[in-house]
């Protein structure tokens, strides 16, 4: 069975850090594209981020790019994101999510970030 | 890197059919026949309903389909049931490992 298991979500302060963690288990997680979706509340899906298998392509939102990095370690089965100058829009729940092809196949269970005074 | 345009909102009664529209545009849904449909419920991640169009995963009730005309995808349902209640989302591929999300439509049944 496929798992993804988010972690680091939490409240910070407009323009300082955070960084999320996905740990993968139930496939072979070297060999999947990786992606970070969030959902602000109340509103809909919106595409962050993917990493392919190797880390050879990288791919932002323009809502994120230069302030948002995203990261694997095969080694650890894990994914991440690194959130720096973060801004109240990015209060949301962050969602890692396998893709297949062009298919979120699968999705964690989300980490809330508040991005707040 | 524009949303996909859907109805805010759909209702139906149970036992009837829905068709849920998803506009995008010659970049995105009318290039590819890669085109996902979500539901969620409330509080909930979403799950994968539909796939590159018209696919089914396995475990999904046959009574959701798919289909595609030019730059617009349609979900529909059938046979509404009180469990159908949800937010849908669909979703396509654009181009260089992008997707990207339509802005939900909340589904009644009355």
């Amino acid at each position: 069975e496929v798992q993804l298991v988010e972690s680091g979500g939490g409240l910070v302060k407009p323009g300082g850090s955070l960084r999320l963690s996905c740990a993968a288990s139930g496939f072979t997680f070297s060999s999947y594209s990786m992606n970070w979706v969030r959902q602000a509340p109340g509103k809909g899906l919106e595409w962050v981020s993917s990493i392919s298998s190797s880390s050879s392509y990288i791919y932002y939102a323009d809502s994120v790019k230069g302030r948002f990095t995203i990261s694997r370690d095969n080694a650890k089965n894990s994914l991440y994101l690194q959130m720096n100058s973060l801004r109240a829009e990015d209060t949301a729940v962050y969602y890692c999510a396998r893709l297949v092809g062009a298919t979120v196949k699968e999705w964690g269970q989300g980490t809330l970030v508040t991005v707040s005074s | 890197q524009s949303a996909l345009t859907q109805p805010a909102s759909v209702s139906g009664s149970p036992g009837q059919s829905i068709t849920i529209s998803c506009t995008g545009t010659s970049s995105d849904v009318g290039s590819y026949n890669l085109v996902s449909w979500y539901q969620q419920h409330p509080g909930k991640a979403p799950k994968l309903m539909i796939y590159e169009v018209s696919k089914r995963p396995s475990g999904v009730s046959n009574r959701f389909s798919g289909s595609k005309s030019g730059n617009t995808a349609s979900l529909t349902i059938s046979g509404l049931q009180a469990e159908d209640e949800a937010d849908y989302y669909c979703c396509s591929y654009a181009g260089s490992s992008n997707v990207v999300f339509g802005g939900g439509t909340k589904l009644t049944v009355l």
